[in-house]
C-alpha cells in the first residue's frame, strides 16, 4: 500500500528559530502537496511540487522535492507566532485526478 | 458555491443509528475526497470520486460506511449502525482536476456517537 512518513511529529521552537519538516514516501510520486492547518481550522493548501529536485519559495517558506521524487521538505526561516499549526504533506499517486494521501503532520508550536 | 460546504457541522447520534453527512463541493470541481480526522492526526483517506465515479474506496473502514456522488456534484457519506469508535471529524475536499490538484477543504462535520 501507499506509505508516507512525516517527521518530526512535534516541534517546539523559540520565535526566530528555523523549522523543518520532512516527508518520505515508499514509492515514486506524481507530485507532492503541502498543507497547513491552524488550531481549530481545516487544512489549507500551501504549494504543489511536481518536478524532480524542484525548490520553491514562499516568503520565509522553502519547499523541496527530492531528486527521486520520493521525499520532500518544508523549511521555515525565522519562525513567527503566526506559523503555529500543523503542517501536512499530501502525496498524489495518480496525477491531478488521483488519490491524495496525507501524512500524519508535524505540529509546530512557537514560543514568543 | 464559493467554497466547500459540509452539513451538518455537528451531529450527535445514538449508537446504532444511521447518519448521512453531506458535502457540497466547489462548483465544477471534478474530484471529491472524504477524509476522517482524529484529534491531533492527519486526514485519513476514506474514498474519492472523479465526477460521479467512485475511484477508490479502499479507505472505508468497513461495510457500514458508504459514499455516493450520483450527479457528480453533491456527495453523501453514510454510516450505518453507528458505533462510538466512529466519532471523529469527517472532512470533505474537492479539487478542480485537470492539472489543478489543489484540494479545498470544507469546515467538516463533527460526529459524536453516544
Amino acid at each position: 500500500g501507499q506509505q508516507v512518513m512525516q517527521i518530526p511529529q512535534y516541534q517546539h521552537v523559540q520565535e526566530g528559530e528555523d523549522f523543518t519538516t520532512y516527508c518520505n514516501s515508499s514509492t515514486t510520486l506524481s507530485n507532492i502537496q503541502w498543507y497547513k492547518q491552524r488550531p481549530g481550522g481545516h487544512p489549507v493548501f500551501l504549494i504543489q511540487l511536481v518536478k524532480s529536485g524542484e525548490v520553491k519559495k514562499q516568503k520565509r517558506l522553502t519547499f523541496q522535492f527530492g531528486e527521486a521524487k520520493k521525499n520532500s521538505s518544508l523549511h521555515i526561516t525565522a519562525t513567527q507566532t503566526t506559523d503555529v499549526g500543523t503542517y501536512f504533506c499530501a502525496l498524489n499517486y495518480g496525477g491531478s485526478q488521483g488519490n491524495l494521501i496525507f501524512g500524519k503532520g508535524t505540529k509546530l508550536s512557537v514560543k514568543p | 458555491g464559493a467554497g466547500v460546504s459540509q452539513s451538518p457541522r455537528y451531529k450527535v447520534t445514538k449508537r446504532g443509528q444511521d447518519v448521512a453527512l453531506r458535502c457540497d463541493p466547489i462548483s465544477g470541481h471534478v474530484s471529491l475526497y472524504w477524509y476522517r480526522q482524529a484529534l491531533g492526526q492527519g486526514p485519513e483517506f476514506l474514498t474519492y470520486f472523479n465526477y460521479e465515479a467512485q475511484q477508490d474506496k479502499s479507505g472505508l473502514p468497513n461495510d457500514r460506511f458508504s459514499a455516493e456522488r450520483p450527479e457528480g456534484s453533491i456527495s453523501t457519506l453514510t454510516i450505518q449502525r453507528t458505533e462510538q469508535r466512529d466519532s471523529a471529524m469527517y472532512r470533505c475536499a474537492s479539487s478542480a482536476g485537470w492539472g489543478q490538484p489543489e484540494a479545498f477543504f470544507g469546515q467538516g462535520t463533527r460526529l459524536t456517537v453516544v
